[in-house]
């Protein structure tokens, strides 16, 4: 089946730690994003890539890093710099072309105690 | 930067009826689109309808219809004869055309439908 999956669904971490979480996709998309949701709000982008080896910073990307080495993975990384972490992450894909949708992962949820 | 805006927070509506969410945006741009998204319980996106700003005709997906006014920038949905799997947050967006702006989405910040039997 083609989608998008997001691994583990649920990540617990201590302050402090960095933690990486991970999105693949096998649509064959060329773009990738990672959106952040809090409770009762929409979705805030943090990071998008529109190719391989490339990708830039959304509307709160303070505390986080991506890389986009393969097509198919955009993995993210909360730093111990992002001092409210605990949230909802969604990972995303669309085709670069016209009105396509953009396609969403399970997600995670993410607690740092 | 575009903007979108949900004045709904919450909504209810009877099963079988019909309710409509209200949807604003704001932007300078002439060529984009927009969509709406349902978010149910399990927390997965899913696309329940898209509008390209260039049609004068208003995108129709069997229950879901919306009412594009593009000189108002507004972008309601209405879900007719609703069923209660259609109880779920609904997240209206905006996508620049990708030659502007390549294709992040920007989102509001939903509306929350109950409904009831």
């Amino acid at each position: 089946d083609g989608g998008i999956t997001q691994s583990p669904k649920y990540l617990f971490r201590k302050e402090g730690q960095n933690v990486t979480l991970s999105c693949e996709q096998n649509l064959n998309h060329d773009a990738m994003y990672w959106y952040r949701q809090d409770p009762g709000q929409g979705l805030r982008l943090i990071y998008y890539s529109q190719i391989v080896n490339d990708f830039q910073k959304g509307d709160i990307a303070e505390g986080y890093s991506v890389s986009r080495e393969k097509k198919e993975s955009f993995p993210l990384t909360v730093t111990s710099a992002q001092k409210n972490p605990t949230a909802f992450y969604l990972c995303a894909s669309s085709s670069y072309l016209g009105s396509a949708e953009q396609y969403f992962g399970p997600g995670t949820r993410l607690t740092v105690t | 930067a575009q903007t979108v805006t949900q004045s709904q927070p919450e909504m209810s509506v009877q099963e079988a009826e019909t309710v409509t969410l209200s949807c604003t945006y704001d932007t300078s741009e002439s060529d984009y689109y927009l969509f709406w998204y349902k978010q149910p319980p399990s927390r997965q996106m899913i696309l329940v309808i898209r509008q390209e700003a260039y049609k004068q005709q208003n995108a129709t997906e069997n229950r879901f219809s919306v009412n594009f006014q593009k000189a108002a920038k507004s972008f309601s949905l209405k879900i007719s004869d609703s069923q209660l799997g259609d109880a779920a947050m609904y997240f209206c967006a905006y996508r620049s055309a990708p030659e502007t702006s390549g294709s992040r989405l920007t989102f509001g910040e939903g509306t929350q439908l109950t409904v009831n039997p």
